[in-house]
């Protein structure tokens, strides 16, 4: 059974930083292409990042991008979500997701995590 | 950035109706539209992908189409569990961003 746990949310005033790491089991982590996506509290879904299977390609969204980076660790079964120059409009619930696809990155979230929560205020 | 709206923001309705949710991207997406499922509490679940393609262990009761601008998801016969809100999300270019939601109800 696949799993997904998020962890190193937490409250943070703005400017500061923070580390999030998805913890992964059940699957083949190095087959597949991984995400992270979002949720402001009682809105909306908003993909953040990706990374490709190889941790070679990434791509984050125009508003953290130069903030935040995602990266991975293979031989760890880990993903990761580092969060630099925090602001409050990053206040959200953070999943991580797996790709849907192990020939290519889909941008189809297949599997998640059960999210965790960061809320930056002073 | 393309944009994707989704109608009606909610619906009420009642066990075994038939219920059909709207996608309208702003600008063509082919068929790279993917559905989701989420409860209060809880991570989203995908229901659908590229358009119609129904998810393994989702029940038959759900379906997809459309292509281009335009995609529906439709619950045939709606179940006690399938009140929730449904998301759509393009998939086809930067940066994958899902419609504001919908909220199914009980009536």
């Amino acid at each position: 059974q696949e799993q997904l746990v998020e962890s190193g949310g937490d409250v943070v005033q703005p400017g500061r930083s923070l580390r999030l790491s998805c913890a992964v089991s059940g699957f083949t982590f190095s087959s597949y292409a991984m995400h992270w996506v979002r949720q402001a509290p009682g809105k909306g879904l908003e993909w953040v990042a990706a990374i490709s299977k190889d941790g070679g390609r990434k791509s984050h969204t125009d508003s953290v991008k130069g903030r935040f980076t995602i990266s991975r660790d293979n031989s760890e079964n880990a993903l990761y979500l580092q969060m630099n120059s925090l602001r409050p409009e990053d206040t959200a619930v953070y999943y991580c997701a797996r790709d849907h696809s192990v020939v290519d990155i889909t941008y189809y979230f297949a599997s998640w995590g059960q999210g965790t929560l960061v809320t930056v205020s002073s | 950035d393309i944009q994707l709206t989704q109608s009606p923001s909610s619906v009420s309705a009642s066990v075994g109706d038939r219920v059909t949710i709207t996608c309208r991207a702003s600008q063509d997406i082919r068929s790279w539209l993917a559905w989701y499922q989420q409860k209060p509490g809880k991570a989203p679940k995908l229901l659908m992908y590229v358009a119609s393609s129904l998810q393994s262990g989702v029940p038959s009761r759900f379906s997809g189409s459309g292509s281009g601008t335009d995609f529906t998801l439709t619950i045939s016969s709606l179940q006690p569990e399938d009140f929730a809100t449904y998301y759509c999300q393009r998939a086809n270019s930067f940066p994958y961003t899902f419609g504001q939601g919908t909220k199914l109800e009980i009536k």
